[in-house]
């Protein structure tokens, strides 16, 4: 286990609806990013946070966004939820943005649009 | 366009062979190169980095070596066992970014 964590583990939403998904990164890391990964495929970065303020983006709308907490704890929030955000959420936490640094993912969580 | 290339169809290897997975890149030059181990409804997990300047790098029982000029990595796991069954994923950084992008990975199955 890498420590780090997700909540839910799994959730089902309708067309249009808000979720937020959260993760605690392993202890003493600073830097979390996150991911999707739709079936079959492999993850596609979303975001990343490195003491709490936004570094890095990939090619995902606006209505995915996130937060990180002083504890580096983060949430991902997802508005006006589609059928093709149906997916594996994952969040991985690093000791700290650098270069080569490795990522622990969480188990995900997994998210079903209806 | 960019484009980083596993092979979707899965390997199927008796134990104790050497499984030989294979990462091809297109327009890109990366840093450097990771492979990550994932199982069903679970989180990547990291196994090994090997940088641009580097040829091979091995961990125990795996390998994993980076050409530049075929713009292709490969990813060995000798004398196999059941439970290197998993999907494995290359991911390529490129210089100046931490953020990795990852292939579709590659599904190996080992049969006892």
């Amino acid at each position: 286990e890498t420590g780090v964590t997700q909540s839910p583990t799994h959730l089902i939403k309708t067309r249009g609806q808000q979720v937020t998904l959260r993760c605690s990164s392993q202890s003493g890391h600073n830097t979390v990013s996150w991911y999707q990964q739709a079936l079959g495929q492999g993850p596609q970065f979303i975001f990343q946070y490195y003491r709490e303020e936004e570094n890095g983006r990939g090619n995902f709308p606006p209505r995915f966004s996130g937060l990180q907490f002083p504890n580096y704890s983060s949430e991902l929030n997802v508005n006006a939820l589609e059928l093709d955000d149906s997916a594996l959420y994952l969040c991985a936490s690093s000791l700290m943005m650098g270069d080569g640094e490795t990522q622990y993912f969480g188990p995900g969580t997994r998210l079903l649009v209806l | 366009s960019q484009k980083i290339e596993q092979n979707s169809e899965a390997l199927n290897i008796q134990e104790g062979k050497t499984a030989t997975l294979t990462c091809n890149y297109t327009n890109y030059s990366p840093a450097y190169l990771q492979w990550y181990r994932q199982d069903p409804g679970r989180g990547p997990v990291f196994l090994l980095l090997i940088r641009e300047n580097e040829k091979e790098k091995r961990k125990e029982r795996l390998k994993v070596t980076f050409d530049t000029t075929l713009k292709q990595s490969l990813f060995h796991i000798t004398a196999s066992q059941p439970a290197d069954s998993a999907t494995y994923l290359c991911a390529l950084v490129r210089g100046g970014s931490y953020i990795p992008t990852f292939g579709r990975g590659t599904s190996l199955i080992v049969h006892p």
